[in-house]
């Protein structure tokens, strides 16, 4: 079964330092998610993509963090620097087309100490 | 703006007990979409059920039921015969289209579901 690939597993990194997360869409999958869940809620999106264009940034801490996906195929994350309330899960997805398909990958678990 | 309400936030019950997770949304689309995940311990979101709001119809898949009503805003969802591996957060989401094509989850808070052995 086609998996949305994610990395690191698990990511501890300092205050202030920069910290980038990796996604690999299911192949052909043209629209990639980034969600971030904070401990004890559901997730919430930061960053959507068709291809490589954002469609919605809306909810992305413009000033610390950034997503990029230069190719259309495979995602960055970044955050720089890191703050201590950035400690979440952040999730990759991917969909074939709107609700179709829309995968989620295992997920970065961060935490900043 | 769409929600989705998660009213219960742990329930615990026997193994073997049926018990019915509750999903109350929030949307002024005609045409949307609901989703039930899991979330082991482990954190990958498991994909069980996607509904359209144009489709009513209960659904069943092995002890996993699902009760769809328009008229309640409410998606509802049991597990009959809990087993200890059913242990996990359970969220219910919206899809919500920011345009054609693309799609964002809103997701609830989430139940925290413990079945006793």
């Amino acid at each position: 079964e086609a998996e949305v690939a994610q990395s690191p597993r698990y990511k501890i990194t300092e205050k202030s330092q920069a910290v980038a997360f990796w996604c690999d869409p299911i192949s052909g999958h043209a629209t990639l998610y980034w969600y971030r869940q904070i401990l004890g809620q559901g997730p919430e999106l930061l960053v959507q993509f068709q291809d490589e264009s954002v469609v919605d940034d809306s909810q992305l801490p413009k000033d610390r963090f950034s997503a990029e996906r230069l190719k259309g195929v495979d995602s960055t994350l970044k955050i720089q620097p890191a703050e201590l309330g950035d400690s979440a899960m952040y999730l990759c997805a991917s969909s074939l087309q709107g609700p179709y398909g829309y995968t989620f990958g295992s997920g970065t678990r961060l935490t900043v100490v | 703006a769409q929600k989705v309400t998660q009213a219960q936030t742990e329930i615990s019950v026997v193994e073997k007990e049926d018990v019915t997770l509750d999903c109350v949304y929030e949307t002024r689309d005609t045409t949307y979409y609901l989703f039930w995940y899991k979330q082991p311990p482990s954190g990958e979101l498991v994909f069980l059920i996607r509904r359209n709001s144009f489709d009513e119809q209960n659904e069943i898949s092995g002890r996993y039921s699902w009760n769809f009503q328009k008229s309640t805003s409410s998606f509802n969802f049991t597990i009959t015969a809990s087993q200890v591996v059913d242990s996990a957060v359970y969220f219910c989401a919206l899809s919500e289209a920011i345009s054609f094509g693309n799609e964002k989850l809103t997701f609830g808070t989430g139940t925290r579901l413990t079945i006793i052995p």
